[in-house]
This record gives C-alpha cells, sequence and structure tokens, in this order.
C-alpha cells in the first residue's frame, strides 16, 4: 500500500482566498482524522470522520473551515477565505478500529500551507 | 478527560549518549499507549506500542515499559545517534473510551556528532 496520500505537499496562497486539502486515506480504514501543527499549539485534532460520517468536528477553528469525506478514498479540508494565521502544516492519518487496544494512526507527509 | 504530558523540549544530547523522555499519562479507562516519531518534513510514524500494564514496547533501540502504577510511559535510548534527531510523541488510545488517540506536546530531540 502506497500509504496515507496527501496532495499538494506545498500550498502558498494570498490572504482571502480559498485553500483546498486533499487526502487519500490506507484502503480499508475505516477512520480518517485532519490534523494542524503549528509550533505554538502543537499537533491539533481538527475533525474525524469514522465511515465516511464526521463524528467529531469541536477543534475546527471557526466557520471558514470546512471538511468532508464524499467516499473512503478521499477527503477534503477547505479553507474559505484563508487568513495568515491558518499557516501550519495540515496531516490526514487513517486508522483501522479493527483489533480492539491496537489504534496505530497512519500519517501522511503533510500540506505545509502559507498564507501571505 | 484523558491527557498526556511531556517533558518539555528540546532535549539536547551528544552521539551515544543514554535518551530518556518522560511521559505520563491520565485515562478514565484501559489505555493503550504509544510513540510515534516525526522526522524533519515528515508526518509522523509509530516508533512503538503497549496495549496492557508491565507491556515493554521495543523498536530500533528504543524501550518504552507500560507503568500502570506511576501511569508512566518513559522512552529510553541506550545510544543515540545523530539520525535519531527528531520529534518525539507520546500517546494514548483509551479502550474504555472513543478509541481516538490523545497526543502529548512532543518532544524535540537534537543529537551532535
Amino acid at each position: 500500500d502506497a500509504g496515507v496520500i496527501q496532495s499538494p505537499r506545498h500550498e502558498v496562497t494570498e490572504m482571502g482566498q480559498e485553500v483546498t486539502l486533499r487526502c487519500k486515506p490506507i484502503s480499508g480504514h475505516d477512520y480518517l482524522f485532519w490534523y494542524r501543527q503549528t509550533m505554538m499549539r502543537g499537533l491539533e485534532l481538527l475533525i474525524y470522520f469514522n465511515n465516511n460520517v464526521p463524528i467529531d468536528d469541536s477543534g475546527m477553528p471557526e466557520d471558514r473551515f470546512s471538511a468532508k469525506m464524499p467516499n473512503a478514498s478521499f477527503s477534503t479540508l477547505k479553507i474559505q477565505p484563508s487568513e495568515p494565521r491558518d499557516s501550519a502544516v495540515y496531516f490526514c492519518a487513517s486508522s483501522s478500529q479493527a483489533g480492539v487496544g491496537y489504534n496505530e494512526q497512519f500519517f501522511g507527509p503533510g500540506t505545509r500551507l502559507t498564507v501571505l | 478527560g484523558d491527557s498526556v504530558t511531556q517533558m518539555e523540549g528540546p532535549v539536547t544530547l551528544s552521539e551515544e549518549a543514554f535518551l530518556t523522555i518522560n511521559c505520563t499519562y491520565t485515562a478514565t479507562g484501559y489505555p493503550s499507549l504509544f510513540w510515534y516519531v516525526q522526522y524533519p518534513g515528515e508526518g509522523l510514524q509509530l516508533l512503538l506500542k503497549a496495549t496492557k500494564a508491565d507491556d515493554k514496547g521495543s523498536n530500533k533501540g528504543f524501550e518504552a515499559t507500560y507503568r500502570k502504577e506511576t501511569t508512566s510511559f518513559h522512552l529510553e535510548k541506550g545510544s543515540v545517534q545523530v539520525s535519531d534527531s527528531a520529534v518525539y510523541f507520546c500517546a494514548l488510545s483509551d479502550q474504555g473510551g472513543s478509541y481516538i488517540p490523545t497526543f502529548g506536546r512532543g518532544t524535540s530531540l537534537i543529537v551532535h556528532p
């Protein structure tokens, strides 16, 4: 398996523009997570899905952020409009609940977002 | 709720020195414990895990023992290398809870030649 795939790897945009980050989880995994990592706040869980359904979006910072998972092999995180404080590395991760007590997460390489 | 506390970094060591990164946790159920590592420019990857009390996880010379009595899962390595320079995250997944992992803040390790 190719692992979790994210695109783009780097994104530079101007304030006010729409940004869409993409993720393909590992085939067969039924959980998908979106995280944001910054020096100030560390690793933050934004939202997670189970079987394509959003379960908890309490970590989404504000209404400018939205996430979808139209099918088991694809998810998007959208920021509209983007602001400089959204600059961060965004990670997608997937996992399987199969195997009680062993819920390893598999992370993608991340998307480094810079909003000017 | 569940929480993980790690020692603050950065931890700076010379090559071949002994490493300990402390991790303590709070959980309402029966957690599994993990150490993840993040190399520069990459995502996190699982380093080792332990699923019950007194289990020892090990990988690449790193070890951690699940200590229920002290609610700890300290990471150790006997002789670090420059290539071990990375950020290390302690995490738990509570089997009695939501199964969603809780991560610590991460500890940066810098190893000098």
